[in-house]
């Protein structure tokens, strides 16, 4: 069964660092690209950023380039999102999902981050 | 950036209606439209790929059309478990942008 659970998210002051994991199971991660999407509370789906399979192409919203990294290991079937310089409106669950023929056909349950002082 | 548009934000419908929600793209994305369904507390999920294509496991109510500039969501017959929220995406170029939502909701 194809799983992806995030984890990493909690309470972080503006300005503070966080970075989010994402464990794949039951597909070849190290052959798929993934993404990163996210939700503030009770509003709309954003997408955040995404990697090819080996992290040599990437994209980001503007709404976080310069800010976040996304990264992966594929020994460690694992995706990251280093989150830096965090705002309040970075408030939000972070999904990963998977990116396949150009739609996300997986994704984590989610993980929730909260910018407050 | 490419912006999705959808209307409506929200409907009330029953059981048994048919039910169209419509993405309206910035510019030209051919086909690269994805149609998601996301319930309260839940992550989303795949209904319909490039514009058209019916994901694996998704019931055939559920149906896609366009290209270009303008798309549809169609659910022929709205059954209980179809009430959430939907969003379209565009997958043409980065960012993905998704639409602003419809929540499809109990008359």
């Amino acid at each position: 069964e194809m799983q992806l659970v995030e984890s990493g998210g909690g309470l972080v002051q503006p300005g503070g660092s966080l970075r989010l994991s994402c464990a794949a199971s039951g597909f070849t991660f190290s052959n798929s690209w993934m993404h990163w999407v996210r939700q503030a509370p009770g509003k709309g789906l954003v997408w955040v950023s995404r990697t090819n399979t080996d992290v040599s192409d990437t994209s980001y919203a503007d709404s976080v380039k310069g800010r976040f990294t996304i990264s992966r290991d594929n020994a460690k079937n694992t995706l990251y999102l280093q989150m830096n310089s965090l705002r309040a409106e970075d408030t939000a669950v972070y999904y990963c999902a998977r990116g396949w023929e150009r739609r996300l056909d997986y994704w984590g349950q989610g993980t929730l981050v909260t910018v407050s002082s | 950036d490419i912006q999705m548009t959808q209307s409506p934000s929200s409907l009330s419908a029953s059981v048994g209606d048919r039910v169209t929600i419509t993405c309206r793209a910035s510019q030209s994305i051919s086909s690269y439209l994805n149609w998601y369904q996301q319930k309260p507390g839940k992550a989303p999920k795949v209904l319909i790929y490039a514009a058209s294509s019916l994901q694996s496991g998704v019931p055939s109510r559920f149906s896609g059309s366009g290209s270009g500039t303008e798309f549809t969501l169609t659910i022929s017959s709205l059954q209980p478990e179809d009430f959430a929220t939907y969003y379209c995406q565009q997958s043409y170029s980065t960012p993905f942008t998704f639409g602003g939502g419809t929540k499809v909701e109990i008359k």
